[in-house]
């Protein structure tokens, strides 16, 4: 069993669309990252959260600890939000610095 | 602004070549990782290094290895490439306390023939 579920692992919508991706992890964690990776290859980091909710534009991610649940949230989607989005987990029993990652939800946002 | 860069997005070898894929951060980041992506496993860590000439192994470190003699750079080696090391692979670094989250580099496509 995976240490970290994404779901779904693809999702299609329509440009302006409110846009949910979801990540449960079975480990303890320092924190959660959100990452977001374009067509090329590069990934940038989109958020870090150990609890509560962040937001930054029209993205917001929220973490439920006591549920080992996070949601990415994508309001008014544009087709220029289309990329993978990949979680990952701070391990508390991981090596230092290392991730856990999830295998990515593929979000594709038609004009 | 914070920058992570690899030595080359693309990249073409021959069975049994050695290879060197580098990677440099410049902002003075203790930790730096090598990941490979592969469709359908995700990112894997192959190595990584909290200091200078410090490293320890990751997921799946065979038929790899490293260098890092100075911090800024962190050098990922293929001593003799095979083709299932044809694969995406990412540089990312972060402080020691891991607190800013990780940034990674642009990614070396490297191809194995």
């Amino acid at each position: 069993k995976n240490e970290v579920e994404q779901s779904p692992q693809n999702l299609t919508a329509q440009e302006g669309e409110f846009i949910t991706i979801n990540c449960s992890y079975s480990v303890g964690i320092s924190a959660l990252h959100w990452l977001q990776q374009h067509p090329g290859g590069g990934i940038v980091s989109l958020f870090m959260l150990s609890s509560g909710k962040k937001k930054h534009g029209r993205l917001i991610a929220t973490i439920n600890i006591q549920e080992k649940h996070s949601s990415l949230h994508i309001t008014a989607s544009h087709p220029r939000d289309s990329a993978v989005y990949i979680c990952a987990v701070s391990d508390y029993g991981g090596s230092q610095g290392n991730l856990i990652f999830g295998k990515g939800t593929k979000l594709s946002v038609k004009p | 602004d914070v920058k992570v860069t690899q030595s080359s997005r693309y990249l073409v070898k021959r069975t049994g070549e050695k290879v060197f894929l580098e990677c440099v951060q410049d902002m003075d980041h203790e930790n730096m990782f090598w990941y490979r992506q592969d469709p359908g496993l995700g990112l894997r860590l192959i190595y990584f290094s909290y200091d200078v000439k410090m490293k320890e192994k990751g997921d799946i470190p065979e038929g790899y290895s490293v260098s890092r003699e100075k911090k800024e750079r962190f050098s990922l080696i293929l001593e003799s490439a095979s083709t299932n090391q044809t694969s995406m692979y990412l540089c990312a670094s972060s402080p020691y306390t891991d607190s800013e989250g990780r940034y990674f580099g642009p990614g070396t496509r490297l191809t194995v023939l």
